[in-house]
C-alpha cells in the first residue's frame, strides 16, 4: 500500500526557515517524480514544486522560486521541502503527492502538514 | 494556463444530475483531471485525461470535454458526494482550478 507521511510543520515567524519531510513507502520511490502542493486556509489547491525521480530536475512556482528548495533522498525514500524567507502568504497545509499508476497525474497524496507563518 | 471553474457553489439534491464546468485560458489538449476533496481530507483523484475513471471511483462520475472546455458530471448525486471539486491541468505546467463546492439543497 502506497503511503506518504508528511512531517515538520508548525508555527514560524516571517523571514525564518522550516523544512518539511515526506516519508514514502509501498512503492519504488526512486522511480517516480514527487511533488509538493499547498492549500491556504479556506482556499484552493496550489502546486508548489516538483522533482524528477533522480532529483536532477526541479520545478517551482514563481512565488517560491529562490526561497524554497525541493530535494529527495532515494536511499531513505524521503522527499523534502526547505522553505526559507517565509512569508505570511506561505501559510497553508502542505501535501506531498506522487503519480504512480496515473502518471503524470497525482494519484497518491499524504495527509498534509500545516505551516503557519506569523509573528 | 489559468483554469476557471463554475459555479463556485452548487446546491443540489440527492438523486440530481450535477454538472461542473472547468474552462482553460488556453487549449489543454485533454490533459485535464478532476479531484474531490472532503473537509479535512487530502484530495482524491476521480478522473484523468478528461474521461478516464480512476480505479475504485463509482461509475456515476464521468468527464468530458476538449480544447478549453471540460465537464465533470455526477449522474445521480449521493450524499457522500458533497465535497469541493477541483479541475487540474497538466498540459503546460501544473494548475488547479479554484474549485466548486457542492452542497445539499
Amino acid at each position: 500500500e502506497v503511503q506518504l507521511v508528511e512531517s515538520g510543520g508548525g508555527l514560524v515567524q516571517p523571514g525564518r526557515s522550516l523544512k518539511l519531510s515526506c516519508a514514502a513507502s509501498g512503492f519504488t520511490f526512486s522511480n517516480y517524480g514527487m511533488h509538493w502542493i499547498r492549500q491556504a486556509p479556506t482556499k484552493g489547491l496550489e502546486w508548489v514544486a516538483s522533482i524528477s525521480p533522480s532529483g536532477g530536475s526541479t520545478y517551482y512556482r514563481d512565488s517560491v522560486k529562490g526561497r524554497f528548495t525541493i530535494s529527495r533522498d532515494n536511499a531513505k525514500s524521503t522527499l523534502y521541502l526547505q522553505m526559507d524567507s517565509l512569508r505570511s502568504e506561505d501559510t497553508a497545509t502542505y501535501y506531498c503527492a506522487t503519480a504512480v499508476t496515473t502518471v503524470p497525474v497525482f494519484d497518491y497524496w499524504g495527509q498534509g502538514v500545516m505551516v503557519t507563518v506569523s509573528s | 494556463i489559468q483554469l476557471t471553474q463554475s459555479p463556485s457553489l452548487l446546491s443540489a439534491s440527492v438523486g440530481d444530475r450535477v454538472t461542473l464546468s472547468c474552462k482553460g485560458s488556453q487549449n489543454i489538449n485533454n490533459y485535464l483531471a478532476w479531484y474531490q476533496q472532503k473537509l479535512g481530507e487530502a484530495p482524491k483523484l476521480l478522473i484523468y485525461k478528461t474521461n478516464s475513471l480512476q480505479t475504485g471511483i463509482p461509475s456515476r462520475f464521468s468527464g468530458s470535454g476538449s480544447g478549453t472546455d471540460y465537464t465533470l458530471t455526477i449522474s445521480s448525486l449521493h450524499s457522500e458526494d458533497l465535497a469541493t471539486y477541483y479541475c487540474y491541468q497538466y498540459n503546460n505546467g501544473w494548475t488547479f482550478g479554484g474549485g466548486t463546492k457542492l452542497e445539499l439543497k
